[in-house]
């Protein structure tokens, strides 16, 4: 059974207190991990797909590695409107149809 | 471009009492649907998955239906709620012709549903 774990559960930063969000994950065969940022009282919004180890995406003051057990969400210089929680889903073959999803990273960034 | 939505944004209902939930989708043919839910601190459930019109799998038995009677829409139902039923519920699409690829889910805003 896929299994995706994130951690930690909540996180306090200052303004411009980088930091990083953990996703780790047991698949077989990954086909794809998903990064999803989540407004309080909305749906998640996607952000970036990691598909092999090693690869990294950027976006703004956001950037997504991928190993093969985990994968890592850096925020450089965050800024209070970076608050949300974040969600890390994965994909697996024979099941394209479904996201395996962690329980997710809710993140506050202080002014 | 594409866009999802779903109502109503919030629905109170008392036990007992039937269940509709609507989602549209624009900007694109034949995509494929999905029906989440997610508690309180916790991540998605996967609920049900369309392929096209009229076929519905369902990953979780429970009180709830799923229906799509047209190729970008799909509905979530019960005859009779349960307190359990209570939640987030959102839909989501990717694209239906890259089915089988590792293209990402588009969420809607979610409806939140609780049981009196």
């Amino acid at each position: 059974e896929d299994q995706v774990t994130q951690s930690p559960e909540a996180l306090r930063l200052q303004e411009g207190e980088s930091s990083s969000l953990n996703c780790s994950y047991t698949v077989s065969g990954l086909r794809g991990l998903f990064w999803y940022r989540q407004d309080p009282g909305k749906g998640p919004e996607f952000l970036f797909t990691l598909y092999s180890a090693g690869e990294e995406k950027e976006k703004e003051r956001l950037k997504a590695t991928l190993t093969k057990k985990e994968s890592f969400l850096h925020i450089t210089a965050p800024k209070p409107e970076d608050s949300a929680t974040y969600l890390c889903a994965v994909q697996a073959p024979g099941s394209a149809r479904q996201l395996t999803f962690g329980s997710g990273t809710q993140l506050t960034v202080l002014p | 471009s594409q866009t999802i939505h779903q109502w109503p944004a919030t629905l109170v209902q008392p036990v007992g009492s039937p269940l509709s939930l609507e989602c549209t989708v624009e900007g694109t043919s034949n995509p494929n649907l999905y029906w989440y839910r997610q508690a309180a601190g916790r991540g998605l459930q996967l609920l049900f998955y369309s392929v096209g019109i009229g076929q519905i799998s369902s990953e979780v038995p429970q009180n709830l239906s799923a229906s799509r009677p047209q190729d970008r829409q799909f509905i979530l139902s019960s005859k009779k709620l349960l307190l359990s039923d209570s939640g987030f519920y959102l839909c989501a699409w990717s694209p239906g012709l890259l089915f089988d690829s590792n293209q990402p889910q588009h969420f809607g805003d979610g409806t939140r549903l609780s049981i009196l």
